[in-house]
């Protein structure tokens, strides 16, 4: 049974800084990978999703890898700003549906 | 993003109501799905639809039925919930559910429920 683990739970950093979030998964037979968005009260923003072939996506101060073999991923924020304040989910997708598995999510906090 | 729009946004409900959770999706999305967001949980999958036929449940209780009537509507018919049922639920859409390649699920703002 696929289990997504991240840390660190919650991270607080000042702005500007470049930082990395991750996302470690149990069963390396994942079809891809994906990293969310939530801001409080609100529902998931897609921001990268790394097929199983490919090892990054970019989006502009995003840069997410997948490395199957070892069972990670990582969000990886540069120039962090007070905007970039949320939760940030992973999700790996697997099985017959290619059901999305979630982990805990790391909340960061950007400060001014 | 307003692909995946759910109604109400919060609902407050007693043990003995029935009531129902609306998602519906404007992106031509051919696959649906139920999350469940508990405090300090990961998000649960309950529900899969593909082409309005349930392929997946996740052992979910009987007090939860959902309703695909077609590929843009999904429904979450709720009914003798208990306290622990309190949470965000939130509905999501792809272009179809399953298999490999780039299947990015879009989601909804969530409906917060609360059991009194």
């Amino acid at each position: 049974k696929q289990e997504v683990t991240q840390i660190p739970a919650a991270l607080s950093v000042p702005e500007g800084e470049n930082l990395v979030l991750n996302c470690s998964f149990t069963d390396s037979a994942i079809y891809n990978l994906q990293w969310f968005r939530q801001d409080p009260g609100k529902g998931l923003t897609s921001l990268l999703l790394i097929q199983s072939s490919q090892r990054e996506q970019t989006s502009g101060r995003l840069n997410a890898s997948l490395d199957k073999s070892s069972g990670r991923s990582t969000l990886y924020i540069a120039a962090s700003q007070p905007g970039d304040s949320a939760t940030y989910l992973c999700a790996g997708g697997g099985g017959s549906q290619g059901n999305l598995i979630f982990g805990k999510g790391t909340k960061l906090s950007v400060k001014p | 993003e307003t692909g995946v729009t759910q109604t109400p946004r919060h609902l407050v409900m007693g043990m003995t109501n029935k009531k129902s959770l609306k998602c519906e999706q404007h992106l031509g999305h051919n696959a649906m799905y139920w999350y469940k967001q508990s405090a300090k949980k990961p998000l649960e999958l309950m529900f899969v639809y593909s082409l309005e036929e349930r392929v997946e449940n996740n052992s979910v209780p009987s007090r939860f039925s959902p309703e695909c009537p077609n590929s843009s509507h999904l429904f979450l018919h709720l009914h003798t919930l208990q306290p622990e049922d309190s949470a965000l639920y939130l509905c999501a859409s792809s272009q179809r559910a399953g298999g490999q390649g780039h299947q990015p699920q879009h989601f909804g703002d969530g409906t917060r429920l609360s059991i009194l």
